[in-house]
């Protein structure tokens, strides 16, 4: 059975602090992507990583870096945490020997940031 | 730039009934995918339904179809025979088949199916 994990369901950190947010596929997948998902706003693409060590940029990478050293693992960094970065975060993998690439998704992140 | 709208931020439909809702899509593009997932209030992302953009026939998976229209780059989906459980978020979403398949959704249409 496909599966996505992240390292916590709900997080509460302070302004300035650096936050790690962890994702973890067991499906080999080459495809990994973060996401934020805020009402109205539905999901917005922050980073994503086609291959270990790639990563590309999606539509909100500002104040986000990612790292990407293994294939099984894609990791979402917040260098100084802001009040502006409290969201849902999702992690997602997907494989182009799919011929769909749908992504899996995991089971996301609440970020509190005070 | 490519870019999802949904323009239903919420939808009724009674039990039992069809409802359509609605996608369309901007990308410059010649090769892309285009999928729905539905959100349950338990937070949990359930892939639907997938439609390439070299598919002549509409895409269907049991109650769900997708009325996929090329040319006015729209990918509604369709959902028949509306049960409780069909109750959620929707989103419809975008794969770029350049530049590592970048996928982007859009902001989700609730939908509430009443009894």
């Amino acid at each position: 059975d496909v599966k996505v994990t992240q390292s916590s369901r709900y997080l509460v950190k302070r302004t300035g602090e650096k936050v790690f947010l962890e994702c973890v596929q067991d499906m080999d997948h080459e495809n990994m992507f973060w996401y934020r998902q805020d009402p109205g706003l539905g999901l917005r693409l922050i980073y994503f990583s086609y291959d270990v060590k790639m990563k590309e940029k999606g539509d909100i990478p500002e104040g986000y870096s990612v790292s990407r050293e293994k294939k099984e693992r894609f990791s979402l960094i917040l260098e100084s945490a802001s009040t502006n970065q409290t969201s849902m975060y999702l992690c997602a993998s997907s494989s182009p020997t799919s011929g769909s690439l749908e992504q899996y998704f995991g089971p996301g992140t609440r970020l509190t940031v005070t | 730039a490519q870019k999802i709208t949904q323009t239903q931020p919420g939808m009724f439909v009674q039990e039992k009934e069809a409802v359509t809702l609605d996608c369309t899509y901007d990308t410059s593009d010649q090769s892309y995918g285009l999928f729905w997932y539905k959100q349950p209030s338990s937070g949990e992302m359930i892939f639907l339904i997938y439609q390439g953009s070299y598919d002549e026939q509409n895409a269907t998976e049991g109650r769900y179809s997708l009325n996929f229209q090329k040319a006015r780059k729209s990918a509604n989906l369709v959902i028949s025979a509306s049960q409780l459980g069909d109750s959620a978020m929707y989103f419809c979403a975008m794969r770029s088949d350049t530049g590592g398949f970048k996928t982007i959704f859009g902001a989700g249409t609730r939908l509430f199916v009443k009894a």
